[in-house]
């Protein structure tokens, strides 16, 4: 069974300060890899996804990098958090995007910048 | 503009009752997913249940069923004998086909369900 595991829970960062948020995912290769924001009281918006290793397609422009450095591994990052970036952020995989495939998720990150 | 429009933002029932989440979306592509997801609150976002455009079979899993109204474009989640776990906060997701940088998955703005033991 495949399993995706995000790294940290929840993060409190000072405005300016660096991030980083991982996502690891089990039992399955080549996955399609997305990282997906939620503002509060806001819908899910796509930031980034990933159909292999070391290609990464922004989405929505926030100021913040994404990089596939293996097949498994995802990471969000920025050198100088915004206030802006609070919110809650999901990691996802699925087989395909051009195809429709059912996304799975992450058990999520909460980043609360002050 | 939204393409995926859930009009309640909460709900709540008892126990044991029915409930039914409306969805609208807005789309002009041909081929389309629609997708049910729960949030938990542990974080963990689950999937739940598709229907597919093409589709004009009544999907359903479990307690989970759609309704899926294609020509009012809209797809409700009907959720039967409600238990108190059912408690959380429900997305609907369209999935189109689109320009390469479209193509993906919009959400909705998600509702949120209490249900009282």
């Amino acid at each position: 069974a495949q399993t995706i595991h995000q790294w940290p829970v929840a993060e409190i960062k000072a405005v300016g300060s660096p991030l980083s948020l991982g996502c690891t995912i089990k039992g399955k290769s080549s996955p399609n890899l997305y990282w997906y924001w939620q503002a509060t009281g806001g819908t899910l918006q796509q930031l980034f996804y990933s159909i292999t290793v070391g290609q990464v397609e922004s989405v929505v422009q926030l100021n913040l990098s994404a990089s596939r450095p293996k097949d498994d591994q995802f990471i969000l990052s920025t050198e100088k958090l915004l206030l802006s970036h609070s919110g809650f952020y999901l990691c996802a995989w699925s087989l395909n995007r051009n195809s429709g495939n059912t996304l799975y998720f992450g058990e999520g990150s909460r980043l609360i910048v002050v | 503009a939204q393409k995926v429009i859930q009009v309640w933002s909460t709900a709540s029932r008892q126990e044991g009752e029915e409930l039914t989440l409306d969805c609208s979306y807005e789309t002009s592509q041909v081929l389309y997913h629609l997708f049910w997801y729960k949030h938990l609150l542990s974080g963990e976002m689950v999937f739940l249940i598709r229907q597919m455009s093409s589709s004009t079979a009544k999907e359903r899993s479990g307690r989970y069923s759609v309704v899926f109204q294609k020509s009012l474009k809209s797809i409700s989640l009907v959720i039967s004998a409600l238990q108190p776990d059912d408690s959380g906060k429900y997305f609907c997701a369209l999935w189109e086909l689109s320009l390469p940088s479209n193509t993906g998955f919009y959400f909705g703005k998600g509702t949120s369900l209490t249900v009282i033991p």
